[in-house]
């Protein structure tokens, strides 16, 4: 099975500049996470989708940070306008369901971000 | 709240030797997972092991076995026999079964393997 595709891989922007982020996961995956990865920590989660609703967004900045899932599929993560502690890896994940079995998360390979 | 607790910032073992790596956890929840990632230099996160809290025994996973206590909440990942690929950072993860029942990560261990 195709796994969890991200783009781009990098980019490089100015301060005050907006980007966005594209993520498809796999194919029937209901539950989609975008985590933020600053260098040297772990993984924050952002946001998390069941199908196309919001199930927790508690950690995303909503001032700058703005996500959507039309139609339960694909997701876009954007960033408008970005400071410099935006520099990050940003993850996209999806499982087949909130509940269930524990292990079935899938991450993509991620874009890092360096705002300049 | 769930947190998560990784103590150790590096490990360097010699190859062909076992590593534990630690973990342990804070959570509410009556119920939860606990996870292994594997993070490698090209940055996709690599799912290694997973353990329930209520399985009664320990996870095992080919060379990586999860000690699980639940008493001392930890949740430690030991590697056996030890090679060069497994260098990279690995990640201690839970997840409550209650609520969002979102991921949580700890801030990592990079491991190095020495030929």
């Amino acid at each position: 099975e195709a796994g969890v595709a991200q783009s781009p891989r990098y980019k490089i922007i100015e301060k005050r500049q907006s980007v966005a982020f594209w993520c498809n996961p796999i194919s029937g995956h209901a539950t989609l996470y975008w985590y933020q990865q600053i260098l040297g920590q772990g993984p924050k989660l952002l946001i998390q989708f069941q199908n196309n609703g919001v199930v927790d967004d508690s950690q995303l900045p909503k001032d700058r940070f703005s996500a959507e899932r039309l139609k339960g599929v694909d997701s876009t993560l954007k960033i408008q306008p970005a400071k410099l502690e935006d520099s990050a890896v940003y993850l996209c994940a999806s499982s087949l369901q909130t509940g269930g079995f524990g292990y079935g998360y899938t991450f993509g390979s991620g874009t890092r971000l360096t705002v300049v | 709240a769930q947190k998560i607790t990784q103590t150790q910032p590096g490990m360097f073992v010699q190859e062909k030797e076992a590593v534990t790596l630690d973990c342990t956890y804070d959570t509410s929840d009556p119920s939860y997972g606990l996870f292994w990632y594997k993070q490698p230099s090209s940055g996709e996160m690599i799912f290694l092991i997973y353990q329930g809290s209520y399985d009664q025994q320990n996870a095992t996973e080919g060379r990586y076995s999860l000690n699980f206590q639940k008493a001392r909440k930890s949740a430690n990942l030991v590697i056996s026999a030890s090679q060069l690929g497994d260098s990279a950072m690995y990640f201690c993860a839970m997840r409550g079964f209650q609520g969002a029942q979102k991921l949580v990560f700890g801030q990592g261990t990079r491991l190095t393997i020495n030929p």
